[in-house]
C-alpha cells in the first residue's frame, strides 16, 4: 500500500546509544518531515526536507541528524540517546499543495 | 506562520454535526488553513484545507469567514470513530522551505458520545 512507512515501531535504547529511525515513502513526495510527540502534547518539528539533498532544522533539532540522499528515504539519527528523547516519532511527507501523510510512528524509550 | 487558538475540548452526540472552531486573527493573505486529526496513538490524518472559499470533501466541510480571521470544521454526522484531537494549522502555500513546516498547537479534543 502506498504511504509512509516507519521502522521500527518500538525501540528501547540505553543512554548514550545511537540509532537510526527509518522513514520511507513511495508517493514521490518532495517534502518530508520528522516530528516528535511527548505525552499530552502536540507535535514538534525536528527536521524537514524540501527535496533530495536539502534538509533544514525545525523547532527541536538538537541531538538529531538527518540526511536525504533519495526522494524516498528520510532517516533520523539519534547521535547519543538521552532520556529526554523518550517520545513518539512521526515521519510525514506531502506533495506540492497537498496535505501531509503521516507514518504510524516509532515509540522510543531511552533508559 | 499565524498562530491559532482552539478550545481544548468539545463533546458531540453521535449522529449530530460537530462544529470545531478555530481563531487565526493574524493570518496573512497567502496562508492556508489546514485541519488534521489524531486518533489515539496514531499518526495525524489530513482532513481538509482552504484559502478563502468554503471547502467540502468526503470527510468534512471547512467554513472560513470573509475576513479569514476564523474558521470552522464541520463533521456533518459525527460517529464514535471521529473521537480524536483536531488540529487547526495555518501555513504558507509557497514552494519554499518554510512551506514544509506544520506548527501544531494543542488542538481540540473531540469526544463523540452515544
Amino acid at each position: 500500500n502506498a504511504g509512509v512507512t516507519q521502522t521500527p515501531k518500538f525501540q528501547v535504547l540505553k543512554t548514550g546509544q545511537s540509532m537510526t529511525l527509518q522513514c520511507a515513502q513511495d508517493m514521490n513526495h518532495e517534502y518530508m518531515s520528522w516530528y516528535r510527540q511527548d505525552p499530552g502534547m502536540g507535535l514538534r518539528l525536528i527536521h524537514y526536507s524540501v527535496g533530495a539533498g536539502i534538509t533544514d532544522q525545525g523547532e527541536v533539532p538538537n541531538g538529531y541528524n538527518v540526511s536525504r540522499s533519495t526522494t524516498e528515504d528520510f532517516p533520523l539519527r539519534l547521535l547519543s540517546a538521552a532520556p529526554s528523547q523518550t517520545s513518539v516519532y512521526f515521519c510525514a511527507s506531502r506533495s506540492d499543495g497537498g496535505g501531509y501523510t503521516f507514518g504510524s510512528g516509532t515509540r522510543l524509550t531511552v533508559v | 506562520d499565524a498562530k491559532t487558538t482552539q478550545p481544548p475540548s468539545m463533546d458531540c452526540a453521535e449522529g449530530r454535526a460537530a462544529n470545531l472552531p478555530c481563531n487565526h486573527s493574524t493570518i496573512s493573505g497567502n496562508e492556508y488553513v489546514y485541519w488534521y486529526r489524531q486518533i489515539h496513538s496514531q499518526g495525524p490524518q489530513y482532513i481538509i484545507h482552504g484559502l478563502k472559499n468554503n471547502e467540502t470533501n468526503e470527510m468534512a466541510s471547512l467554513i472560513i469567514t470573509e475576513d479569514r480571521k476564523s474558521s470552522t470544521l464541520i463533521l456533518p454526522h459525527a460517529t464514535l470513530r471521529d473521537t480524536a484531537v483536531y488540529y487547526c494549522i495555518v501555513r504558507l502555500s509557497l514552494n519554499t522551505g518554510t512551506a514544509s513546516k506544520l506548527t501544531f498547537g494543542t488542538g481540540t479534543r473531540l469526544q463523540v458520545t452515544l
